[in-house]
């Protein structure tokens, strides 16, 4: 396994339209985390899953985000009716639950433009 | 609410200086994370720190964790122009009877090594 992989590595969209991303996690990872850097910031915590399970969305994710994680393996992030407001790195971490320090291991991210 | 406070932000230092990087944070933790990010790119995992009065070295990097004062360092020995990139603290938040591994990030201290 080479680690957390995120698809696509970059997406340029027009105000508007939908996008969708996908994260692999680490396989025997049970624990799945996306997260939205902006320049300058550090990551801000969006939402993650338990296997297939959705535990917690920050307030951040307002009504037009949406993330999946049907079999509790990938995940896909979409937005709907992008804003130039959601141009930043879309990033995924997984962790295992089993061990101590349930550390979190990062994907590349998915840049996001919206022009 | 977890607030996580990075200084200084941004460091520019010679190379074979020392330097330390302090990490505050305000609410009780029990686990706290260091992260390297180069530009364009994801999270490296550096340390984790789990208990008071943990220290873990890797190289010319050194951290701490003095979990009564809320607060961790992380020192430079003798830098070196390699070094140069984003530090990221992150805090969990969680309680230990109810650990969700939800981390609050700072903002990061941009370091520039001048050769």
């Amino acid at each position: 396994d080479t680690g957390v992989s995120q698809d696509p590595r970059h997406k340029i969209t027009k105000r508007g339209q939908n996008v969708t991303f996908r994260c692999d996690p680490i396989s025997e990872h049970n624990r799945l985390y996306w997260y939205r850097q902006t320049l300058g910031q550090g990551p801000e915590f969006l939402t993650y899953f338990q296997n297939e399970a959705q535990l917690e969305k920050s307030r951040l994710l307002s009504d037009r985000f949406s993330a999946e994680r049907p079999k509790g393996s990938f995940s896909t992030l979409e937005i709907q009716r992008t804003e130039q407001g959601d141009s930043a790195m879309y990033l995924c971490a997984s962790s295992s639950t089993t061990g101590l320090a349930y550390e979190q291991y990062f994907g590349p991210g998915t840049r996001l433009t919206v022009t | 609410e977890l607030k996580v406070e990075q200084n200084p932000l941004f460091l520019s230092m010679q190379e074979g200086k020392n330097y330390t990087i302090y990490c505050n944070y305000s609410t009780t933790s029990d686990r706290l994370y260091w992260y390297r990010q180069d530009p364009g790119k994801s999270l490296e995992s550096l340390f984790v720190l789990l208990s008071n009065g943990a220290v873990k070295q890797e190289g010319r990097l050194m951290a701490s964790l003095d979990t009564k004062a809320r607060l961790s360092t992380l020192h430079i020995t003798a830098a070196v122009h390699d070094l140069s990139a984003t530090y990221f603290c992150a805090v969990d938040r969680s309680e230990r009877m109810n650990r969700d591994d939800k981390i609050i990030f700072g903002k990061g201290t941009r370091l520039h090594i001048l050769p």
